[in-house]
């Protein structure tokens, strides 16, 4: 299907496990995004993506690893989960071009508990 | 550091009421603006993007607008229905080095009741 996925949709781990939560867009969209969403805290930016081997910080970094091979996929590891990062985690992709801003489109969300 | 704002928190109304939310950000030097819906449990939809260049966006009962110097953005819903309900977000996009990068507000929760 084309669009923008997430998968699992939903994960239970415990704390100290790594995980990762992946993200596939089918649009050959340049840059990629993740965020978290919390209560209170609304939506923020964790890392992102110009381009393959490209990545950058955002607002809430700490305890993310981020790496991207493909343009396609843009995995997002928790490299030691702790319970401060249970939460929803949305991944996001646009186009890019210099000069030009382009709009975001989001996956269905990844709901992440850390017991 | 870029600031949005989204007032009220929460808003109930009866069907059929016109209503607008309102959306301030601290940083006037956006590229563009979104509003998306959320519905409880579910991702993000967007509603309507207004680029930089322009003051609004209409689709359907939707009209958005974009006050690049005074930092506002509104929504603006007509006739509103039982199945608007659900969280309004604002975003705005940067540009320059954060280029692209998203900030949202916290949204309005909105109730439409029958």
């Amino acid at each position: 299907d084309a669009g923008i996925t997430q998968s699992p949709r939903y994960k239970i781990t415990e704390t100290g496990r790594q995980v990762t939560l992946m993200c596939h867009q089918t649009w050959s969209h340049s840059y990629m995004f993740w965020y978290r969403q919390d209560l209170g805290h609304g939506l923020r930016l964790i890392y992102y993506s110009a381009a393959a081997d490209i990545t950058d910080k955002g607002e809430v970094p700490d305890g993310y690893v981020v790496s991207r091979s493909k343009t396609e996929n843009f995995p997002l590891t928790l490299e030691s989960a702790t319970r401060s990062q249970t939460s929803v985690y949305f991944c996001a992709s646009s186009e890019g071009a210099s000069g030009r801003v382009y709009e975001q489109y989001f996956g269905p969300g990844t709901r992440l508990t850390v017991t | 550091k870029q600031e949005v704002t989204q007032i009220p928190a929460a808003l109930s109304v009866p069907e059929g009421e016109n209503l607008v939310l309102n959306c301030s950000f601290t940083d006037s030097a956006i590229y563009n603006l979104q509003w998306f819906r959320q519905d409880p449990g579910k991702g993000l939809t967007s509603l309507l993007l207004i680029q930089s260049s322009q003051r609004e966006q209409t689709s359907g009962r939707l009209n958005a607008s974009l006050d690049k110097s005074s930092g506002r953005s509104t929504l603006y819903i007509a006739a509103s229905q039982p199945g608007d309900s659900a969280t309004y977000l604002c975003a705005a996009y940067a540009g320059g080095t954060s280029y692209g990068k998203l900030t949202f507000g916290q949204g309005t929760i909105l109730t439409v009741h029958p």
